[in-house]
């Protein structure tokens, strides 16, 4: 079955940066968009880019350009997430989900568990 | 670009139905088929009610449809059931590869 697997909870300092891995198995990698969210205590989901994992060409928020990559190991089916100059602001779960086969597609049909980042001095 | 409009909250009786409404403009809802649902649990990861405005994926309860009309779509429970209690999302297309979430709309079953 479809199953995206993410990296464990994350502490950072203020300034620092931040990566998160997100593992697939059960399907094709490399035909299915990754997209990444986020979502602080007691808000809603926010949307923050996404990468093809055949072309590793990402797209991002205007909200993260510059602050957040998204990269992808095709040998082992994993979409990592780097974001940079960490506030407390960024304080967040993230999570990764798998798209459609098209960029435009909201199908996002399976999600990682998520990966709690706490930024704090 | 700015957050789809959601109710803050819904409320019904067990059996009835009810419909949150999500609000786009020409730029998202309006022009874009990829409008999709998803309904999430306490700390748990959203799960995927609707997707492409009206197409439920396998899995996912007849109760729940999805519409869109103009610049709104909307998500209708049929039937309500107490572990429909949870938060709902919408989430469109908005161009440009970029995405938009609305604010999410809490349910409550009385």
């Amino acid at each position: 079955q479809v199953q995206l697997v993410q990296s464990g909870a994350e502490v950072k300092m203020p300034g620092a940066s931040v990566k998160i891995s997100c593992k697939a198995s059960g399907y094709s990698f490399t035909s299915y968009y990754i997209h990444c969210l986020r979502q602080a205590r007691g808000q809603g989901l926010e949307w923050m880019g996404f990468i093809n994992p055949s072309a590793g060409s990402a797209s991002y928020s205007q909200k993260f350009q510059g602050r957040v990559t998204l990269t992808r190991d095709t040998s082992t089916g994993t979409v990592y997430v780097h974001l940079s100059a960490l506030t407390s602001e960024d304080t967040a779960v993230y999570y990764c989900a798998r798209g459609g086969q098209v960029p435009y597609s909201s199908k996002f049909d399976s999600w990682g568990q998520g990966t709690l980042v706490t930024v704090s001095s | 670009q700015s957050a789809l409009t959601q109710p803050a909250s819904v409320s019904g009786s067990p059996g009835q139905s009810i419909t949150i409404s999500c609000g786009g403009t020409s730029h998202d809802v309006g022009t874009f088929t990829g409008v999709s649902w998803f309904q999430q649990h306490p700390d748990k990861a959203p799960r995927l009610l609707i997707y492409e405005a009206t197409k439920r994926p396998s899995g996912v309860a007849t109760r729940f449809s999805g519409s869109k009309s103009g610049n709104t779509a909307s998500l209708t429970i049929s039937g309500l059931q107490a572990e429909d209690e949870a938060d709902y999302y919408c989430c469109s297309y908005a161009g440009s590869n970029t995405f938009v979430f609305g604010l999410g709309t809490k349910v409550t079953v009385l």
